[in-house]
């Protein structure tokens, strides 16, 4: 069985530059989980997904930031026009059945902006 | 909201020695914990999970938790660490009423000494 994946694995921008993220979940897990881990901390919730629904993406910061998966398979994180303060690693993962169950994690993009 | 807390940001132990690993979980109700470990380089994996029922959880490479609802707390343990157990461990809490949204804590970095 396939993992999560994640690409790319490493992206450098500068200030204002946008960047996407894609990740491709295991198949048949309908819960989709972006989050954002900077260095020493753990990863913090950005938005999730049931099948191609939006569940909760209040940790979004909505101006620069969004997510999408169009047919609830894939999805694609943006950031508009990155600040420093977003360097960190993004973390996709996937479950079946919600937070009862194991998240699967992808390696991550690890993300500087200089 | 749940939240987590990891009181020990790094914790060294000695090859061979036992370990203990604090976590604590706020939540109103009986929730969902779980113990996430990231190796070097690697993306996070599932130790164990607790779902109600028995308070002692075991995991795989020989890795237990408790579950303490009057503690509010999650510790895990080992009784003989290994030089490979040199990682990172997320404590993470989810809703026991089902729903999808899971919280980490901040980890615990785990060095191991010869």
């Amino acid at each position: 069985e396939a993992g999560v994946t994640q690409s790319p694995r490493y992206a450098v921008l500068q200030e204002g530059q946008a960047v996407s993220f894609w990740c491709d979940p295991i198949s048949g897990h309908d819960t989709l989980y972006w989050y954002q881990q900077p260095r020493d901390q753990g990863p913090q919730l950005l938005v999730y997904f049931r099948d191609e629904a939006v569940i909760d993406n209040s940790q979004l910061p909505s101006d620069r930031f969004s997510a999408v998966r169009p047919k609830g398979t894939n999805s694609t994180l943006k950031i508009q026009s990155a600040k420093q303060g977003d360097t960190a690693t993004y973390l996709c993962a996937s479950s079946f059945g919600g937070g009862r169950d194991e998240q699967y994690f992808g390696p991550g993009t690890r993300l500087t902006v200089l | 909201a749940q939240s987590v807390t990891q009181p020990d940001a790094r914790v060294t132990v000695s090859e061979g020695a036992s370990l203990q690993l604090r976590c604590k979980y706020s939540y109103f109700g009986t929730p969902y914990l779980f113990w996430y470990v990231q190796y070097p380089r690697q993306g996070l994996q599932l130790l164990l999970k607790y779902y109600p029922g028995d308070p002692v959880v075991q995991g795989v490479n020989g890795f237990e938790a408790e579950f303490s609802k009057s503690n509010s707390s999650f510790h895990l343990r080992k009784a003989s660490v290994h030089w490979s157990d040199w990682a990172v461990y997320f404590c993470a809490v989810s809703p026991g009423t089902g729903g999808y949204k899971v919280v980490f804590g901040s980890g615990t970095r785990l060095l191991v000494s010869p």
